[in-house]
């Protein structure tokens, strides 16, 4: 079993809908981040959180450390959120960051 | 200011032969890491650098894989007697402090033939 799930592994909305990714984890963390990578292109970092819940533009990230688990909120979706999106927990002494399989979001409009 | 800078872009090598990935971190960073991402496979880690102290080497696949940093800046990443195996997009990302907000280059696509 993996230390990182990610749900759904494919997801297809259309424009303008409300997006949730799901992140689980199994082992202890001190973070946890949420990553964006386009088709072809580089990662990006959209949060680095620890606790409670982070927003930036149309983005939300929250944190539940007791239930182990993390979600990824974006509202009102665009054909330009297409992409994969990545769950990856650090924790411990060393910081390894440990990466879920990714979600691919595709956005139709 | 200048991102992580990765090269080369893409490299394709004949299996056995030695290659050499090279990563500029964003100027100011402390902390700097290397990761893999295998065609239809997740992110893995194989390397930190922080600050002066002793590399965590941990993730690195076999003793084919090494990796240093001059000078607290540049780090290069080096593969002996690649194997088609080792075919992969290497990635780089730097942080100014260990445990902060990654930032990550466009990566180094290496096919083994």
């Amino acid at each position: 079993k993996n230390e990182v799930e990610q749900s759904p592994q494919n997801l297809t909305a259309q424009e303008g809908e409300f997006i949730t990714i799901n992140c689980s984890y199994s082992v202890g963390i001190s973070a946890l981040h949420w990553l964006q990578q386009h088709p072809g292109g580089g990662i990006v970092s959209l949060f680095m959180l620890s606790s409670g819940k982070k927003k930036h533009g149309r983005l939300i990230a929250t944190i539940n450390i007791q239930e182990k688990h993390s979600s990824l909120h974006i509202t009102a979706s665009h054909p330009r959120d297409s992409a994969v999106y990545i769950c990856a927990v650090g924790g411990g002494s060393n910081y390894k960051l440990t990466f879920g399989k990714g979600t691919l979001l595709t956005v139709n409009p | 200011g200048a991102g992580v800078s990765q090269s080369p872009s893409n490299k394709v090598t004949e299996k056995g032969k030695d290659v050499e990935l090279r990563c500029d971190p964003i100027s100011g960073h402390t902390a700097l890491y290397w990761y893999r991402q295998s065609l239809g496979q997740g992110l893995e880690f194989l390397i930190y650098f922080q600050g002066n102290s002793a590399p965590d080497k941990s993730g690195l696949p076999s003793d084919r894989f090494s990796a240093e940093r001059t000078g607290g800046s540049v780090s290069t990443l080096t593969i002996q007697r690649t194997q088609q195996e080792d075919s992969a997009v290497y990635l780089c990302a730097s942080s100014l402090r260990f445990r902060e907000t990654q930032y990550f280059g466009p990566g180094t696509r290496l096919l083994v033939l």
